[in-house]
């Protein structure tokens, strides 16, 4: 395992709530990066935050915003939820200025209804 | 036109059988590529980099060429367990994965 972890594993929401997920890195790696997978798809890139500052951001409104601790660990916000946002999301950490290869957690995966 | 682009399967192959992903990018200032697997309803997993020079992992081949923004994986002697997803991925100032390939090995 790649001893990156998210929680909750599962989440149900309604149309217009707020969520939070969580996501704490693999050891020794000071980047985290958040993904959303839609079914049938291949993982969009959301953010990367390294030093607790964002990193970089893909095509995803601003309703998705998310945080970094000291301890590298990460969160992932979404307000004014919306059916589409229904998905796997996943967050991988690396270590910045290596290869860049990043290591996934399971993902947490969120209905939105 | 997608960034990453791949072969659109499903590839379905015999054990034993060798399969070959095509994958295309866009971005010519690409730094970085992968390929990963995932399994049904879980994480990509790093298969492995992608050097100019194409390395190879065990029945596992990969090749890049940057003339012409291809990248290639070759599974030669497939397993009922390669059966997943494989996904593409780019980098330049972040990841940009391709939306992956269904391989089915079959007995």
């Amino acid at each position: 395992e790649t001893g990156v972890t998210q929680s909750p594993t599962h989440l149900i929401k309604t149309r217009g709530q707020q969520v939070t997920l969580r996501c704490s890195s693999q050891s020794g790696h000071n980047t985290v990066s958040w993904y959303q997978q839609a079914l049938g798809q291949g993982p969009q890139f959301i953010f990367q935050y390294y030093r607790e500052e964002e990193n970089g951001r893909g095509n995803f409104p601003p309703r998705f915003s998310g945080l970094q601790f000291p301890n590298y660990s990460s969160e992932l916000n979404v307000n004014a939820l919306e059916l589409d946002d229904s998905a796997l999301y996943l967050c991988a950490s690396s270590v910045a200025g290596s290869s860049y290869e990043q290591y996934f957690g399971p993902g947490t995966r969120l209905t939105v209804t | 036109r997608k960034e990453v682009e791949q072969d659109p399967g499903p590839f379905n192959v015999p054990e034993g059988a060798t399969v070959a992903f095509n994958c295309t990018y866009s971005n010519s200032a690409s730094q970085s590529f992968f390929w990963y697997r995932q399994d049904c309803r879980k994480e990509p997993k790093l298969l492995m980099s992608v050097y100019s020079s194409g390395n190879e992992d065990g029945r596992f081949t990969a090749q890049l060429n940057r003339a012409s923004q291809y990248i290639s994986l070759l599974i030669r002697d497939s397993k009922l367990s390669d059966s997943a997803t494989y996904l593409c991925v780019v980098n330049k100032n972040d990841m940009r994965f391709g939306a992956g390939t269904r391989l089915t090995v079959k007995p």
